[in-house]
């Protein structure tokens, strides 16, 4: 089974500070990686996604995240907040192999608070 | 992108009754939707998975006869809670895969229930 450990919780910070939320997962296999961000009020959208190629994958809005295999992480970074990125973050992973991307495992999120 | 909408947004309801959650996808076809819950700071718990014209695929845990899902066309799911008890109160969240396959998910706003 896999499994997704985000380790902080609540995030806050200044605007213009840089952002670095962990994400681990665990898994023997090949796996495609996701973040999924929630502003208050709104739905969960995505903010990037790795199924292959070059680790280090460029999302919306200055997110960036970098997939290392040998540290099973999937950090995600910005490396400028603004007062707008304030929301709820969701690391997912899924087997390669499952097309299904519902079978999607969660971290149980990071909530970022951007202080203006 | 492409939009999922679930009705309603909240809910109360007395202890014992049912209630019934829609799942839409609005600008295309979803023949596969997937329903979760949320307690609060926590992860997204996969439910099911509701098929378009099938049986859903509940995952190990949850009770089928309790959380009724019914897949009636290609634009609309719907979870029924029945019997509803206050342990039931919870965050329920649908989504539907990127119909281009690109593998992403595309959520509804949810929808929070409680049970008096």
């Amino acid at each position: 089974a896999q499994s997704v450990s985000q380790h902080n919780h609540h995030v806050i910070l200044s605007e213009a500070a840089s952002l670095e939320l962990g994400c681990n997962y665990s898994y023997g296999g090949t796996v495609n990686l996701f973040w999924y961000v929630q502003y208050p009020g709104q739905h969960l959208q995505l903010l990037l996604k790795y199924f292959s190629g070059d680790p280090l994958v460029k999302g919306i809005k200055g997110f960036e995240a970098e997939f290392i295999k040998s540290k099973f992480s999937f950090n995600l970074r910005k490396p400028s907040v603004q007062w707008s990125d304030t929301a709820e973050y969701f690391c997912a992973v899924n087997a390669h192999i499952n097309t299904n991307a519902g079978k999607s495992t969660f971290g149980d999120g990071t909530t970022l608070t951007v202080k203006p | 992108g492409a939009v999922v909408s679930q009705h309603p947004s909240w809910v109360i309801c007395k202890s014992g009754t049912s209630v019934k959650i829609e799942c839409r996808s609005l600008d295309f076809q979803a023949t596969t939707m997937f329903w979760y819950r949320q307690f609060p700071k926590q992860s997204l718990m996969l439910m099911a998975t509701s098929n378009e014209g099938s049986k859903a695929t509940y995952e190990q845990g949850v009770e089928k006869d309790k959380f009724l899902i019914n897949h009636a066309s290609l634009t609309l799911s719907t979870l029924t809670v029945t019997s509803a008890h206050p342990e039931d109160s919870s965050f329920y969240i649908c989504s539907a895969p990127n119909p281009t396959g690109a593998g992403e998910l595309f959520f509804g706003e949810g929808s929070r229930l409680t049970v008096l």
